[in-house]
């Protein structure tokens, strides 16, 4: 069965420092993996999805890159994190079946 | 284009009474349409989905869900609210199941008074 891994589960980081968020997929090969962002009352914003391999969109400018090393892999990153990035982070892959998203990261920038 | 709009931020309904969350969606093509749960600090969950079959959708924890082509609508209902049911709910968009990004309401945090 696909199994979407996800990681941390909570971080606290401070203005300025970098940022890695990892995702992983297991049990299916070149999935779309896609990249959200959480703020309060403002529901989920697409920020990145990837279709393969170093095929990286963006939907909205800002701080933050993503990448995919690795087929099942994606990676969220920032140079130097701002407040404004502060949010709940999902990372989510899509299948037959519809969205199958991960546990989150609560990231609080300080 | 394609976008929801989820009517309510909050909705309040007592055990036990009639849940009803409603969203109505835009689409240039034959919609795909969604209804995700999230528990707090949880991802998202999928409770349904209307891929163009039946019109009434049954998903899971007793919730089902309504096309209305002519309202372009997709309420969420379910008939007896439990406390467990207490989450945000997101009604979603897109035009293919798989492949294309899926579009999200602002969802909508139901609260379950006893």
């Amino acid at each position: 069965s696909q199994t979407i891994h996800q990681w941390p589960a909570t971080l606290v980081q401070p203005v300025g420092s970098p940022l890695s968020l990892e995702c992983t997929v297991e049990g299916t090969s070149n999935p779309n993996l896609y990249w959200y962002r959480q703020a309060a009352g403002r529901g989920l914003q697409l920020l990145f999805y990837s279709v393969g391999i170093g095929q990286i969109s963006s939907e909205v400018p800002q701080n933050l890159s993503a990448s995919r090393p690795q087929d099942r892999q994606f990676i969220l990153s920032s140079k130097k994190l701002l407040l404004s990035d502060s949010g709940f982070y999902l990372c989510a892959w899509s299948g037959p079946y519809g969205y199958t998203f991960g546990s989150g990261t609560r990231l609080t920038v300080v | 284009a394609q976008s929801v709009t989820q009517l309510g931020s909050h909705v309040s309904v007592s055990e036990g009474a009639l849940v009803l969350l409603r969203c109505n969606y835009s689409s240039s093509v034959p919609p795909y349409l969604f209804w995700y749960v999230q528990y707090p600090n949880q991802g998202l969950q999928l409770l349904l989905k209307y891929t163009s079959a039946a019109t009434l959708v049954k998903g899971i924890n007793g919730f089902e869900a309504e096309f209305k082509k002519s309202e372009t609508s997709f309420h969420l209902t379910k008939p007896s609210a439990h406390m467990s049911d207490a989450a945000e709910y997101f009604c979603a968009v897109s035009v293919s199941n798989r492949d294309d990004k899926i579009i999200f309401g602002k969802g909508t945090r139901l609260h379950i008074l006893p």
